[in-house]
């Protein structure tokens, strides 16, 4: 089984809908991440989490929120969508603050 | 401000053609440096972390290499499934733990 898991993996959406993505993860690790992937610019990170009630912004959170439900889950939602927010969205977790990310396997969201 | 600049955006090889990706990069203090692979519409995979200048990695068909400005990616007699984007990132300043992605070297081993 994967060690970080993402639902849905692809999600097709209108203008304006609420959605939300969800990341649960098995590693055992407090720290959590969102980034999305859009091509030509790399990956940008959205909200991280040190632990359960530590979240904050990262450098593209306008447009997103983020609730962590628990240490293994992770859910950043969309409260408006729209579609300059078509992208990858990728979930991360570390165990340190200067280790490496493992990222899970992806959703592809597409806003009409 | 904390940058990744990856060279070349693409490279085709042919089968046991070796060669190296760079990858260099700005940043206050260098925390760690990361190659990861990914393939098309998945996440990427994590190959290697790096610390220090000097220091090296190594893992099947590729080595990783870190001076104080830039990483090396080579990779020794590639096949076909080493095809795939290579991405190179940098821990960013400040205690986020944000990663600092370049644009990445998409590389295509033809047989």
């Amino acid at each position: 089984d994967a060690d970080v898991t993402q639902t849905p993996r692809n999600r097709i959406t209108k203008t304006g809908k609420r959605i939300m993505l969800e990341c649960s993860q098995t590693k055992g690790h407090d720290r959590m991440y969102w980034y999305r992937q859009d091509p030509g610019l790399g990956l940008q990170l959205i909200y991280y989490s040190f632990d359960v009630k530590d979240i904050n912004k990262g450098e593209i959170s306008d447009g997103y929120s983020v609730s962590r439900q628990a240490q293994a889950k992770f859910s950043l939602s969309l409260e408006s969508a729209i579609p300059n927010q078509t992208a990858l969205y990728f979930c991360a977790t570390s165990d340190h603050q200067f280790g490496e990310q493992f990222f899970g396997p992806g959703t592809r969201l597409t806003v009409l | 401000e904390d940058q990744v600049t990856q060279s070349p955006e693409a490279l085709r090889l042919q089968e046991g053609e070796s060669s190296s990706l760079n990858c260099s990069y700005t940043v206050s203090g260098l925390r760690g440096l990361f190659w990861y692979r990914q393939d098309p519409g998945k996440g990427p995979e994590f190959l290697f972390t790096l610390y220090s200048a000097g220091e090296e990695k190594e893992k099947e068909r590729l080595k990783a290499t870190l001076t104080k400005k830039e990483s090396f990616l080579h990779i020794t007699a590639p096949k076909p499934e080493d095809s795939a984007t290579y991405l190179c990132a940098v821990l960013g300043s400040g205690n986020t733990g944000k990663l600092i992605f370049g644009q990445g070297t998409t590389l295509q081993v033809k047989p």
